[in-house]
């Protein structure tokens, strides 16, 4: 049981650049998260799904789409990348529905850097 | 003002202090409350949930104040494992409204 993976764990690109980032979970969650954590600000949800072919926008989407076309998996995609797209990527999952406590699960992180 | 304040510390104890931290929430209809722990340079990871009436978990307990919309941690007897970043988290009602503080740094050294 793997839990949440992502792909890759390091990426350097150059302005301008496309690339997309994988996630992955084998827990059988409904929901999924992208976030990024830059320093001092904490995470921020860039988007999220609540299940297999539905996405919405957080807190943060500009510069980034998403698609979540089998329940496993969620990807994040940069179509023009910038300096400011510089951060760490965190995917993340749980199990959904209206319970207030539910925990969500991280992966080991993405570290992209924009040059 | 951030939603979520937390002091970014670092805090630098002993093995064996007793620590705490606060963290300070704006939106009162938030409704439910979180300390995640994340080691350095890895993923965040739930601590415990934190409940109105106060919850322990071993060393550490976790308190909720709605009225003056403050959270905080206690982690009695440190360990140098303790050493992380304390994520504070608030849920805000109408789902999926997860903020996450910028986390407080703590160094426990032997």
């Amino acid at each position: 049981n793997a839990g949440v993976t992502q792909t890759p764990k390091f990426r350097v690109l150059k302005t301008g650049q496309s690339m997309t980032l994988l996630c992955a979970q084998d827990m059988n969650h409904e929901y999924m998260y992208w976030y990024r954590q830059d320093p001092g600000m904490g995470l921020r949800l860039i988007h999220y799904s609540v299940g297999e072919g539905t996405t919405a926008k957080g807190e943060v989407p500009d510069g980034y789409n998403v698609s979540r076309l089998k329940k496993q998996n969620f990807l994040l995609g940069l179509e023009s990348a910038a300096p400011s797209q510089t951060s760490v990527y965190f995917c993340a999952s749980s199990y959904g529905g209206e319970d207030p406590t539910d925990t969500q699960y991280f992966g080991p992180g993405t570290r992209l850097t924009v040059l | 003002r951030k939603e979520v304040e937390q002091d970014p510390g670092p805090f630098n104890v002993p093995e064996g202090a007793t620590v705490a931290f606060n963290c300070t929430y704006s939106n009162s209809a938030s409704q439910s409350f979180f300390w995640y722990r994340q080691d350095c340079r890895k993923e965040p990871k739930l601590l415990m949930s934190v409940y109105s009436s106060g919850n322990e978990d071993g060393r550490f307990t976790a308190q909720l104040n709605r009225a003056s919309q403050y959270i905080s941690l206690l982690i009695r007897d440190s360990k140098l494992s303790d050493s992380a970043t304390y994520l504070c988290v608030v849920l805000r009602t109408g789902g999926f409204k997860t903020i996450f503080g910028a986390g407080t740094r703590l160094f426990v050294k032997a």
